[in-house]
């Protein structure tokens, strides 16, 4: 069975702060992926980043960093400078392979981010 | 991506009655999911929904209280019937576009509160 556990339920900085949310994840496939998403108020869900889990190369886009520890089957999300806009749930999950059909998604509770000013 | 539209984007409900929520894409996909997510929980998936096939449930969800439809590629519709307040929810759908590696992007979500 697959497994996704956040264990911040929700942290709170202030702005230009840097925030690590954390991801621990289980599962029984060699071969996964691994993904976060954002929440904000609004309640729609954002796609933020796919990883597989053959690829344990830390990705950067802008703001945002992750760092994937196969080790420690782990999946942690940074916001470098944090902004107020980026208050937001945030949701880790994890997949099983493609060729299982189809990706079912596992989510975890998620991390709830407050950036104040 | 696919742009993905939901309706109707809130709703407040009476005990007993049912809603039906929409799903439209802008591209054809070929698999769309349903997911369910209580306040201030996590999402849990409902059900998948494949053009032309019925759709497959989750365990703890049941066709005569969730009935999904797919008509074609672009199109699903959920119902919530004999609704109760524990119904209230964000319901989302989602779709999985091949990008060469799966990915589900999500639509806006409807927010029911059923009184």
């Amino acid at each position: 069975a697959q497994k996704v556990t956040q264990a911040q339920t929700e942290i709170s900085v202030v702005e230009k702060e840097d925030v690590t949310l954390d991801c621990v994840y289980e599962t029984r496939d060699t071969t996964y992926y691994l993904f976060w998403y954002k929440q904000p108020p609004s309640g729609e869900l954002v796609f933020l980043i796919r990883r597989n889990s053959f690829d344990e190369q830390n990705e950067i886009s802008g703001r945002y960093s992750w760092n994937f520890q196969k080790s420690t089957s782990s999946f942690n999300f940074t916001i470098t400078a944090s902004q107020v806009v980026d208050s937001a749930v945030y949701f880790c999950a994890l997949s099983p392979p493609m060729n299982s059909g189809y990706s079912t998604l596992t989510f975890g509770k998620g991390t709830m981010l407050l950036v104040s000013p | 991506s696919a742009v993905i539209s939901q309706k109707p984007s809130r709703d407040i409900c009476q005990r007993g009655t049912s809603l039906t929520i929409q799903c439209q894409v802008d591209s054809q996909v070929t698999m769309m999911f349903w997911y369910r997510q209580q306040p201030g929980q996590s999402l849990t998936l409902i059900a998948t929904a494949n053009q032309g096939s019925e759709a497959t449930y989750e365990s703890g969800f049941v066709i005569d209280k969730f009935p999904i439809s797919r008509p074609n590629l672009t199109f699903s519709t959920l119902t919530v019937s004999n609704m109760s307040p524990e119904d209230s929810s964000i319901y989302l759908c989602s779709v999985e576009e091949r990008e060469g590696i799966d990915t589900q992007y999500f639509g806006p979500g409807t927010r029911l509160t059923v009184l």
